[in-house]
């Protein structure tokens, strides 16, 4: 069974800076995909970005952008220029093809992330 | 932009009652899943559902639960005898044929049992 573990509960930066969410994974999987997901308080989930475990280059979506180190099963994400709207509980889940072909996703217990004016 | 639409927003209901929560997911995915998150707990995955049956469920999903599509847009969670701890945020998500490229998820339906 495969495992997230997201080490921060809570995390906070001024806005304008940088900070970056930590994730680690185990899995025997060869294979898989990793995503972020932002969770505001309207409770909504949105997916922030997605890696593929077989592509090294790391993904990038304007202000957010991870480190993927496949061989350290680690999987951060980094905000630029934080801002108040960037307020939210942040998910890091992983996604393999289970025998099944459904594409479940298993979650870290996520980090609640305050953007400071 | 597509979405994944649930109703109703908040649900309370009396322990032992049925209730269902409804899901149109998004027209052209062909997957699609229930989530729950029970309050300041992680989001565990439920079942998912294709060419209309299910794919994969969790231990979770015990005998109280069952889904549907009934009518090939709709996609309904069916709690039988809630209890207690069934108390949680229910997502419903679907995906298209390639998952891999991220689920959509609905707003959720809180559901409150007493």
């Amino acid at each position: 069974a495969q495992t997230v573990t997201q080490s921060q509960p809570e995390m906070s930066v001024q806005e304008a800076e940088t900070v970056t969410l930590s994730c680690t994974y185990d899995t025997s999987e060869n294979n898989y995909y990793l995503f972020w997901y932002k969770q505001p308080p309207s409770r909504q989930m949105i997916l922030v970005i997605r890696q593929e475990a077989y592509k090294q280059q790391n993904a990038t979506e304007n202000r957010f952008s991870v480190n993927f180190q496949k061989a350290a099963k680690s999987f951060s994400l980094k905000i630029s220029d934080s801002q108040l709207g960037d307020t939210a509980m942040y998910f890091c889940a992983f996604m393999k093809l289970s025998g099944a072909g459904s594409y479940q996703l298993t979650f870290g217990k996520g980090t609640k992330l305050s953007v400071i004016p | 932009e597509p979405e994944v639409t649930q109703t109703p927003s908040h649900q309370v209901t009396q322990m032992g009652q049925e209730v269902i929560l409804r899901c149109v997911p998004i027209s052209n995915h062909l997957y699609f899943y229930w989530y729950r998150q029970i309050l300041g707990q992680k989001v565990e995955f439920l079942v998912s559902f294709y060419n209309n049956e299910i794919s994969e469920k969790s231990e979770i999903f015990d005998d109280q639960f069952s889904v549907e599509r009934p009518d090939g847009s709709n996609f309904t969670l069916k709690i039988r005898s809630t209890k207690l701890e069934d108390s949680a945020m229910y997502f419903c998500a679907s995906s298209s044929r390639t998952g891999s490229y991220g689920y959509t998820f609905g707003s959720g339906t809180r559901l409150t049992v007493v």
